[in-house]
């Protein structure tokens, strides 16, 4: 079966530092989304990349795909506190019918 | 307000009881869905359902089944619980199922259950 899963469990950094969080999936996909939680909130979506792309922007967020090595990255520029949250990279399969969600990264960002 | 709301919010019951969650968007969406996260915010997709119809059914126990009156809502009932059933179960709706890839999903806030 399928699995997504973000490289590392957590992340620290200071306000105004930038952070790099990554994922790598197993199988092929049309599509690949970044989620946040926040404490006590659903998780909400930042970033879709298609398949076909390389880069998709959001304001201080960037995600990159690489479908070769089958990974991505969602990187934040100039953290803020309220940037604290736990960070999904969620795949679309190809023929699938459901998101699969990765095991989440947990983004800490300290005044 | 356009969102998803769940009740309740938190939900303590012992082992054998019976539960319930009502999930509604108000979003206008054709799809909603039931993951349940647990401690470790693992998240897994539990069902999912499109226009009234049960589209996904993940390899849930057979005691969890899923409700609904009409697209906008979707509840959860649980026969019996057991302890492992003690999580956060998350309601989120998109807007169509039919496209080439899957649209953003909303999510609720989430009920919390716990099994004693």
């Amino acid at each position: 079966s399928q699995l997504a899963e973000e490289n590392l469990w957590a992340l620290s950094v200071h306000e105004g530092e930038s952070v790099t969080v990554n994922c790598s999936y197993k199988t092929s996909i049309t599509a690949l989304q970044w989620y946040r939680q926040k404490s006590g909130e659903g998780p909400a979506q930042l970033i879709l990349i298609r398949s076909n792309e390389r880069d998709n922007r959001n304001g201080r967020l960037r995600a990159t795909l690489d479908t070769s090595s089958q990974s991505s990255s969602l990187s934040i520029t100039a953290t803020r506190c309220e940037d604290t949250a736990v960070y999904f990279c969620a795949t679309d399969p190809q023929g699938g019918r459901a998101l699969i969600f990765g095991t989440g990264t947990t983004v800490s960002v300290s005044p | 307000e356009t969102a998803v709301f769940q009740t309740p919010n938190y939900h303590v019951t012992q082992v054998g009881n019976e539960v319930s969650f009502n999930c509604k968007q108000t979003l206008g969406h054709d799809t909603m869905y039931w993951y349940k996260q647990d401690s470790k915010k693992l998240l897994k997709i539990m069902f999912s359902y499109n226009n009234k119809q049960l589209i996904v059914n993940e390899t849930v126990p057979r005691r969890f089944s899923p409700q609904s009156s009409d697209k906008a809502h979707l509840n959860l009932r649980i026969k019996s619980v057991e302890p492992e059933d003690s999580a956060v179960y998350l309601c989120a709706s998109s807007s169509d199922w039919g496209g080439d890839v899957q649209d953003t999903q909303y999510f609720g806030p989430g009920t919390r259950l716990l099994v004693l």
